[in-house]
């Protein structure tokens, strides 16, 4: 049972334009949310996180919604550079109950010269 | 700028063979988890340490994977008699819990190649 999902397996957006990852979870009683960005031979790097008392959190060009009725979230990339193409995990938590980070499958951005 | 590092970085072992890997946390962190990737999934929790303490192990875990991180320091993540479908990428990854969020900084891994 995926608790965490990403439908879109992979995503292309043109250099510059901005790339909307979506992330949809089951779980209500889960309230903190990260982004982990993943190139190739190298393990997950943090990106951005927001908690659930919060709808949108910004960090330069990253900025991560959350929609806590749809249990739906969102990262935006603006503008997309040459250098986000990786693969993009979705991840949720539940803060001082247990610790352990549900990871989506992934997104994979490829973003086109 | 010292992250989370793991050795090997590569194994190749026959079916059977016991492997051991470790993970050096970043110094001030307290928290310690392992994960395991396999190919078109996401890292899947497999236990934490609190600095020595093992709190809480998924059920992933079979009897034939054992932990440790004596002192809370660097940790080992020991598997027994390998099989094929341990065949994986080992992450390693700590924390500084504080209680109002739960980041955690992951290592490049291990990745276990099973004969």
């Amino acid at each position: 049972d995926q608790q965490v999902k990403q439908n879109s397996p992979s995503l292309s957006v043109q250099e510059g334009r901005i790339s909307i990852l979506n992330c949809d979870y089951t779980n209500s009683m889960f309230d903190y949310f990260l982004w982990y960005k993943k190139y190739p031979a190298e393990g997950p790097t943090f990106l951005i996180s927001i908690s659930s008392i919060k709808d949108k959190n910004e960090d330069g060009r990253f900025t991560v919604f959350l929609n806590k009725s749809a249990k739906h979230l969102s990262l935006h990339i603006v503008p997309s550079q040459p250098g986000d193409s990786a693969v993009y995990f979705c991840a949720a938590s539940l803060l001082n109950r247990d610790d352990k980070i549900i990871f989506g499958k992934g997104t994979r951005l490829h973003i086109l010269p | 700028d010292t992250g989370v590092s793991q050795n090997p970085r590569h194994k190749i072992t026959k079916r059977g063979q016991n492997v051991t890997f470790r993970c050096d946390p970043i110094s001030e962190h307290n928290r310690l988890y392992w994960y395991r990737q396999t190919l078109g999934q996401g890292p899947e929790f497999l236990t934490y340490f609190q600095n020595e303490a093992q709190l809480e192990k998924s059920r992933l875990l079979s009897d034939r994977f054992s932990a440790e991180r004596p002192k809370g320091s660097f940790s080992t993540l020991e598997i027994q008699r390998t099989e094929q479908g341990d065949s994986a990428m080992y992450l390693c990854a700590s924390s500084l819990f504080d209680g109002a969020k739960n980041i955690q900084y992951f290592g490049a891994g291990t990745r276990l190649s099973v004969l």
